[in-house]
């Protein structure tokens, strides 16, 4: 169906560690988007992927989508104290329309 | 980013009552959502609107009802309230297909 699988629901990293979030669909998709909550904030948008195989890059995040179009990952290198926070895939689901992942929770020990 | 608003910010209500939950927008976008976020399940769409005349159901619709006054005005109303309610709700806006959140109304219900 539409739902849009997102693993880990939680992780711990110390300070200066990779983090990588993964979302997976059992349909292929036809772009997904990312985005990051701040604890007590509201989601903001971060990228948008609609190619096959495409890789996009925003300073220490780089963000990958699958061959196949069925799954996305984020990653982040050397992990900082402002990386905090819970980073969402959003899968488009008709025009303009969006359904979100469960999320994942990323905290940073510092 | 106070360009989407919502009111209130927090509200307490008992089990029974009507409450109306508020979202302005000063971005000039035609599109409007109305989210929930509950510890877990990430953010699952209410309802949406891409203009004064158009609403649509999202994947939890039930118990809620929404009216569109305005481009710039999307309101959320729980016609009577109960426990299961209780949650974080965002409002958000789009052009194209980035999404803007409002800041969220967190709300109990008793």
């Amino acid at each position: 169906g539409q739902q849009v699988m997102q693993i880990p629901q939680y992780q711990h990293v110390q300070e200066g560690e990779d983090f990588t979030t993964y979302c997976n669909s059992s349909t292929t998709l036809s772009n997904i988007q990312w985005y990051k909550q701040r604890p007590g904030g509201h989601p903001v948008f971060l990228i948008q992927l609609v190619k096959s195989g495409e890789v996009k890059k925003q300073k220490r995040l780089t963000f990958q989508f699958g061959e196949a179009k069925k799954n996305s990952s984020l990653h982040i290198t050397a992990t900082q104290t402002t990386d905090v926070g819970t980073y969402f895939c959003a899968r488009n689901v008709g025009t303009y329309k969006y359904i979100f992942g469960t999320g994942t929770r990323l905290k940073v020990l510092a | 980013d106070a360009d989407v608003t919502q009111t209130p910010r927090n509200r307490i209500t008992k089990t029974g009552k009507r409450i109306m939950l508020e979202c302005s927008q000063t971005k000039g976008h035609d599109r409007m959502y109305w989210y929930r976020q509950d510890p877990g399940l990430g953010l699952r769409l209410i309802y949406y609107s891409f203009d004064v005349k158009d609403i649509n159901k999202g994947e939890i619709s039930d118990g809620y009802s929404v009216s569109r006054q305005a481009q710039a005005k999307f309101s959320l109303s729980l016609e009577s309230a109960i426990p299961n309610q209780t949650a974080l709700y965002f409002c958000a806006t789009s052009r194209f297909d980035e999404q803007f959140f409002g800041p969220g109304t967190r709300l109990t219900v008793l």
